[in-house]
């Protein structure tokens, strides 16, 4: 299958600094790339996708680029909040969705 | 609202018991997914169906058999449980693949 390999397993932030992840993944024919947030207890929930089609998507303070040249994409998070310290999945589907190992994010206060 | 329920959400079973994990969706969806969570492993697919009497298996299938006999449900079995298969389960669904899936709260197994 699609072999996701993800950046950096933690983070450890300040809060109002940006944290960044970066996904890279080896299928050229993916073109769907999802970025998924998990909260303690809870399974994963989708916050962002971006399809190939287009190199970056914003949704307030989160931001996706694409780079199907080189094959990663990155997750943006501008403003870091404390709610948003999580662990995040990217995902590069092969028809199946692998998923990356996930990071853990913790935003310091 | 529509929503995806999994149960039991927790459950402690014996080695080489049969256990089965309940997966309901309320969206009608074709596409269902159970995954299992282990520490440095991320989500790893375990079996998938695209519809009615149709299953496949993932990455991680030995071990585990499921089946699908109408759209809400895909229950997941394994036939005889292994420590081993100790682990979080997750059950999703999506409305197109690719596309968003949407997780159940998780079933925490432990196998002694």
């Amino acid at each position: 299958g699609e072999n996701v390999e993800q950046h950096p397993s933690t983070l450890s932030v300040q809060e109002g600094d940006s944290a960044v992840i970066k996904c890279t993944y080896s299928d050229s024919a993916s073109n769907y790339f999802p970025w998924y947030k998990q909260e303690l207890g809870k399974g994963p929930q989708l916050i962002i996708d971006i399809r190939s089609n287009v190199g970056e998507k914003k949704d307030q303070r989160i931001a996706v680029t694409l780079n199907k040249t080189a094959k990663h994409f990155s997750l943006h998070i501008t403003e870091t909040q404390p709610e948003d310290s999580a662990v995040y999945f990217c995902a590069a589907p092969d028809y199946k969705l692998s998923f990356g190992a996930g990071t853990t994010v913790t935003v310091r206060a | 609202d529509a929503e995806i329920t999994q149960s039991p959400r927790h459950k402690i079973t014996e080695t080489g018991r049969q256990v089965t994990l309940a997966c309901h969706q309320t969206w009608n969806h074709n596409n269902m997914f159970w995954y299992r969570q282990d520490l440095g492993h991320g989500l790893r697919l375990i079996h998938y169906s695209y519809g009615v009497q149709d299953t496949n298996k993932g990455e991680v299938s030995d071990g585990y058999s499921v089946s699908r006999s109408n759209t809400e449900d895909l229950p997941l079995t394994l036939e005889s449980a292994a420590s081993s298969q100790t682990s979080v389960y997750f059950c999703a669904s999506s409305e197109s693949q690719p596309g968003e899936l949407f997780f159940g709260e998780g079933s925490r197994l432990t196998v002694l």
